[in-house]
C-alpha cells in the first residue's frame, strides 16, 4: 500500500524555469491538497481538489497551477520559478470532508525545491 | 474559521524527561484537533486526533493529548521521551472554508541522549 507518492524528492530550478511536481494516491481518496512548508511558518495550502475535474485555490496560489484529470493524480505546476518558491512541498489526500470527523489527511514524503 | 497556535518553537529535553507541548485553538464550531509529527527528512504522520468523546486521547508511540475546552487547549504529552522522538510537532485543526487541515507553526523537539 503506497499511500501518497510524490516525485521528485529534490529539485533545483533556475529562475524562470518551469516544472511539475507529481502526486499520486492509491487510496481512492476524493480530496487532495498541495501545501508548502517554510521554516517557522507551518504549512500553507496552495491548491486543493474535492474530486476529479474540480480544483480550487488555497491560501497561497499565486505562481502555481493544478489539474485533477483523475482521482489518483494531482500534479502541481510552477510556470515561472522564482526564489520565493524555494520551499518543501507536500501533497496530501483524505477520503472525505474533514468536517465530517473521523477522517485524517495522509501526506506524501515531500519535494524539496530550490530556485536559484 | 478555526485556527491553532503553538507558542513553543524549540524545545530541548534530556532522554527520560517528560514532555508537554502547548497548542491553543480558536473555537469555530465543531471541534476537530490533530497532532502530526515530522521526523527529520520524512513526511508528516498523524500522532493522534480528537473529534469528540473522552477528552484524553491516546496516540501512537506513547503520546497522548488532553482536550480542555475551558482553556481552549489541546496539549501533547509524553511521560518519558526518547532520542528517537526528536522531530517537529504540528498541532492542526480543520478549517471549514477550504475543507483542509490548518497547521500551527510547529515545535521542534530535540532530545539529548
Amino acid at each position: 500500500n503506497a499511500g501518497v507518492t510524490q516525485t521528485p524528492k529534490f529539485r533545483i530550478l533556475k529562475i524562470g524555469q518551469s516544472m511539475t511536481l507529481q502526486c499520486a494516491q492509491d487510496m481512492n481518496h476524493n480530496y487532495m491538497y498541495w501545501y508548502r512548508q517554510d521554516p517557522g511558518m507551518g504549512l500553507k495550502l496552495i491548491y486543493y481538489s474535492v474530486g476529479a475535474g474540480i480544483t480550487d485555490k488555497g491560501e497561497v496560489p499565486n505562481g502555481y497551477n493544478v489539474s485533477r484529470s483523475t482521482t489518483e493524480d494531482f500534479p502541481l505546476r510552477l510556470e515561472l520559478a522564482a526564489p520565493s518558491q524555494t520551499s518543501v512541498y507536500f501533497c496530501a489526500s483524505s477520503l472525505g470532508r474533514l468536517s465530517l470527523g473521523n477522517t485524517e489527511a495522509f501526506f506524501g514524503q515531500g519535494t524539496r525545491l530550490t530556485v536559484v | 474559521a478555526q485556527s491553532v497556535s503553538q507558542h513553543n518553537h524549540h524545545v530541548i529535553l534530556s532522554e527520560a524527561a517528560s514532555l508537554e507541548l502547548g497548542c491553543n485553538y480558536s473555537y469555530g464550531g465543531t471541534v476537530n484537533l490533530f497532532w502530526y509529527v515530522q521526523y527529520p527528512g520524512q513526511h508528516l504522520q498523524l500522532l493522534l486526533k480528537y473529534f469528540s468523546g473522552d477528552p484524553l486521547v491516546k496516540g501512537i508511540k506513547g503520546f497522548e493529548a488532553e482536550f480542555i475546552k475551558s482553556k481552549f487547549s489541546f496539549n501533547l504529552r509524553k511521560p518519558s521521551v526518547q532520542w528517537s522522538d526528536t522531530a517537529e510537532y504540528f498541532c492542526a485543526t480543520f478549517s471549514g472554508g477550504y475543507q483542509k487541515v490548518t497547521f500551527g507553526t510547529g515545535t521542534k523537539l530535540q532530545v539529548i541522549p
